[in-house]
């Protein structure tokens, strides 16, 4: 049973529209984390949480804003979407030190 | 900063050979290292991790890994390889002083022939 749900699976959205990609973990745990996949770049860090209505600037955060209002969920927002968002995105939660649990990603189209 | 790179992007091996991914860091502190595993479409999954003790880890499916400060490296290894293994590999850093966030190499993707 998936322990880290990402909604939706896919999405196609519009160049400066607002996209809301979504995240919600059953694991209990404390840290969430949202991860972009680019072909050639491996995954990249965006933004992550320690703690609900709390959230830290990771890596890449320019163009995103991210949401966690309570412990289970965690969202990632595109209030204008452009052309260079188009990727794969992942969300993770951990409780120990690293060890990752992964969602099955997000593959968004910006057009 | 901490860096990882995994110099083979692809990587193709007969069904029974043995094999490794290669992955070589850099940093400044105590290193926690990781393999990952990604099969189509789906997420990342945990194949084995390392703290600082034993330099030589086990992880599932047959597959293991050794840490070496000297070279800087965290090999990936499995004695044979499976159809099923094929899927894409990716090597990741964190370093306690960095609020242990991972940093991810850019992952080799394995090949299998039957």
């Amino acid at each position: 049973e998936a322990a880290v749900t990402q909604s939706p699976r896919s999405k196609v959205a519009v160049t400066g529209g607002k996209v809301t990609l979504s995240c919600h973990q059953t694991n209990n745990h404390d840290y969430m984390y949202w991860y972009r996949q680019d072909t050639g770049h491996g995954l990249r860090l965006i933004h992550y949480s320690y703690v609900a209505d709390s959230t830290e600037k990771g890596d890449i955060p320019d163009g995103y804003k991210a949401s966690r209002p309570s412990q289970e969920n965690f969202s990632l927002i595109l209030e204008l979407a452009s052309l260079s968002q188009t990727a794969v995105y992942f969300c993770a939660s951990s409780e120990e030190k690293n060890t990752l649990y992964f969602g099955a990603g997000t593959r968004l189209s910006v057009l | 900063a901490q860096s990882v790179t995994q110099p083979d992007a692809r990587v193709t091996v007969s069904e029974g050979a043995s094999l490794q991914l290669r992955c070589k860091y850099s940093y400044f502190g105590t290193p926690y290292l990781f393999w990952y595993v990604q099969y189509p479409r789906q997420g990342l999954q945990l194949l084995l991790k390392y703290y600082p003790g034993d330099p030589v880890v086990q992880g599932v499916n047959g597959f293991e890994a050794e840490f070496s400060k000297s070279n800087s490296s965290f090999h990936l290894r499995k004695a044979s390889v499976h159809w099923s293994d094929w899927a894409v590999y990716f090597c990741a850093v964190s370093l306690s002083n960095m609020g242990y966030k991972l940093t991810f190499g850019t992952g080799t993707s394995l090949l299998v022939d039957p």
